[in-house]
């Protein structure tokens, strides 16, 4: 069965505290796995689509990675403005052009 | 300027009303989704289209019907208002080489009375 699985459901750091975000899934024939951003109340934000193992992607404090199981999201020396909910969704197996989607993480940073 | 319009973005309705939740976009994409989000809980797909006067039935059981007679305007509409149809309504895009990846509108917050 297509799923997509993320860990932790919630992560409080304190501001300049780096971590990573989990994203682990099981799909056939992967056509791309996604991850996004979300505010309280506001539509998701994409940030990077990785496509194949070992494909990686940056954009300010965040860094994306994919392996053949699992992405990681690396988030180095967060910021207050960081916080929200990150999702992971993946495309491919039997549901053309829908994307399986995990139930995200909460990431608060303190001041 | 690409991007996707939801209107309107906060809506307050009695129960038995119909509504209709406006969707529109200027990505060029012909793929359409409608999603249902209740505050910290997962994305649910109710409704997709791949193009025109294409429409299809998500995953999460919906009592909402919508239609798509032009690419860049997908509305949803709901018959009869309930209150267990209060929650945040998100509509998004695909298309072109990247065609998985979905861009969202900003959404529209619906609470029945």
């Amino acid at each position: 069965e297509d799923q997509v699985t993320q860990s932790p459901e919630a992560l409080r750091l304190q501001e300049g505290e780096s971590s990573s975000l989990n994203c682990s899934y099981t799909v056939s024939g992967l056509r791309g796995l996604f991850w996004y951003r979300q505010d309280p109340g506001k539509g998701p934000e994409f940030l990077f689509t990785l496509y194949s193992a070992g494909e990686e992607k940056e954009k300010e404090r965040l860094k994306a990675t994919l392996t053949k199981k699992e992405s990681f999201l690396h988030i180095t020396a967060p910021k207050p403005e960081d916080s929200a909910t990150y999702l992971c969704a993946v495309g491919g197996g039997y549901s053309n052009y829908q994307l399986i989607w995990g139930a995200g993480t909460k990431l608060i940073i303190k001041p | 300027e690409a991007d996707i319009y939801q209107t309107p973005r906060y809506l307050v309705i009695g129960t038995g009303k119909k509504i209709t939740l406006e969707c529109s976009q200027t990505m060029g994409h012909d793929k359409m989704y409608w999603y249902q989000q209740d505050p910290g809980m997962e994305l649910h797909l109710i409704h997709y289209s791949y193009g025109v006067n294409s429409t299809e039935k998500g995953d999460l059981s919906s009592e909402s019907t919508v239609s798509r007679i032009r690419t860049e305007h997908f509305p949803l509409t709901l018959e009869s208002a309930r209150p267990s149809h209060t929650s945040q309504y998100l509509c998004a895009s695909s298309g072109g080489t990247a065609a998985y990846e979905q861009y969202f509108g900003p959404g529209t917050r619906l609470t029945v009375t």
